[in-house]
């Protein structure tokens, strides 16, 4: 099984900072990687497939990158919406199940 | 609007069963792969099983293999998961999901969640 990893598993921020996040897979899957952010109580909503593509509606502040085992999701400019959890999914052992990341909170 | 509506959770002996229902509205049920995945508390989201779009291929993730059935009925634009022999670690948020395909449905990924259902399972 394909098992991800994601550090940090929490970081402090500012408005305005740059963040930076990143994600490992336990073997190479290309750039079968998607990102979500999850605010609390709601569920996870998808930002970025194929570790770059920005999915429609997505502010372009959040960027992917990466391929082969290690991945990142950088935040620009950090608003105040963007505080939440983001995880990592791999989608490389097509058909589901994919496996998530733990996550990285994302607080003041 | 694009919505999916997940009901039928709540509280459940251990070995008890349950059954999930997931309806879908804004779109057509049968252009898409589905899936649920669970979230416990305090815990990342965990890709439990997949259904294509005929309802002819089935996966599930080894902690529900042999106790969870994926199904579907796309007249009716609803999905479902029936649950058996639950045990105290099935205690979860469970959405169903949308599966899309991007850049030529090469890339696989999760576009659309329901609200999520609660199951706790608890005697």
């Amino acid at each position: 099984d394909i098992q991800m990893t994601q550090s940090p598993s929490s970081l402090s921020a500012s408005v305005g900072d740059r963040v930076t996040m990143t994600c490992r897979a336990s073997q190479s899957i290309g750039s079968y990687l998607n990102w979500y952010q999850q605010k609390p109580g709601k569920a996870p909503n998808l930002l970025i497939y194929a570790a770059s593509g920005l999915q429609s509606g997505v502010p372009s502040r959040f960027s992917g990158s990466g391929s082969g085992t290690d991945f990142t999701l950088t935040i620009s400019s950090l608003q105040p919406e963007d505080f939440a959890t983001y995880y990592c999914q791999q989608s490389y052992n097509n058909p589901p199940p994919y496996t998530f990341g733990p996550g990285t909170k994302v607080d003041i | 609007e694009e919505q999916l509506v997940e009901s039928g959770g709540g509280l459940v002996q251990p070995g008890g069963s349950l059954t999930l229902s997931c309806a879908a509205s804004g779109f057509t049920l049968s252009s898409y792969e589905m899936n649920w995945v669970r979230q416990a508390p305090g815990k990342g989201p965990e890709s439990l099983s997949f259904i294509n779009r005929g309802g002819t291929t089935m996966t599930y993730a080894d902690s529900v293999k042999g106790r969870f059935t994926i199904s579907r009925d796309n007249a009716k634009n609803s999905l479902y998961l029936q649950m058996n022999s639950l045990r105290a670690e099935d205690t979860a948020v469970y959405y169903c999901a949308r599966e899309h395909g991007f850049w030529s449905a090469y890339y696989h990924a999760f576009d659309l969640w329901g609200q999520g259902t609660m199951v706790t399972v608890s005697s």
